[in-house]
């Protein structure tokens, strides 16, 4: 089974805070990405990744950055954290582009 | 511009009965669609997908139709179960990108 693992399922950060959410998959999959969940909005792609150091912007990348070192770990970086950020984030990789995506469990992230 | 849409952001069943969850999208580069599952504080898992080449697909309790000509796509669950309660989203790609575009999901409510 593939599994796609976030490093917290909840945090709490300031405003203005430099914040890092990281995701590793273990099943070698090329693609990763990251969106955000909001409620009316549905699941928002913010950035993702089809090969190690390679990264795309998705819909709504402003106020993000990504890193990609290594093929199993994504990194999700807040720059500067706003209150607007406070969502639920969601890592998920893919073997192939335009195939299922295996999602991680979610960061709830609230920015006070 | 939202370019999958779920336009009933919820729907409740009697148990043993059929749910159906509609998705309509306004894309018609799109030709390849899915529909994931989502339960409180967990990450969304793949239930079925059904590529632009077929319009129905088919797997144990959850049938998949799509109608191309009316773009428009839906999730049939029978018989519905207690466990089948959860928010559904689809999403859709497109030929020409790489992004898995989602819809902003239905909760479903399957009551004894």
């Amino acid at each position: 089974d593939v599994k796609v693992t976030q490093s917290s399922r909840y945090l709490v950060k300031r405003t203005g805070e430099k914040v890092f959410l990281e995701c590793v998959q273990d099943m070698d999959h090329e693609n990763m990405f990251w969106y955000r969940q909001d409620p009316g909005l549905g699941l928002r792609l913010i950035y993702f990744s089809y090969d190690v150091k390679m990264k795309e912007k998705g819909d709504i990348p402003e106020g993000y950055s990504v890193s990609r070192e290594k093929k199993e770990r994504f990194s999700l970086i807040l720059e500067s954290a706003s209150t607007n950020q406070t969502s639920m984030y969601l890592c998920a990789s893919s073997l192939k582009l335009r195939t299922e995506a295996f999602f991680g469990q979610g960061t709830r992230l609230t920015v006070v | 511009d939202q370019q999958v849409k779920q336009n009933s952001p919820s729907l409740s069943v009697q148990e043993g009965r059929i749910s159906i969850l509609n998705c309509d999208y306004t894309n018609s580069m799109f030709d390849y669609f899915l529909w994931y599952k989502k339960y409180p504080a967990e990450g969304p898992t793949f239930l079925i997908s059904i590529s632009s080449i077929k319009d129905k697909n088919e797997d144990g309790r959850f049938t998949v139709f799509l109608n191309k000509s009316a773009k428009h796509l839906s999730l049939h669950i029978v018989p519905s179960q207690p466990g089948d309660s959860a928010v559904y989203f689809c999403a859709a790609s497109a030929r020409n990108t790489d992004k898995l575009i989602f819809g902003t999901g239905t909760r479903l409510q399957v009551f004894p």
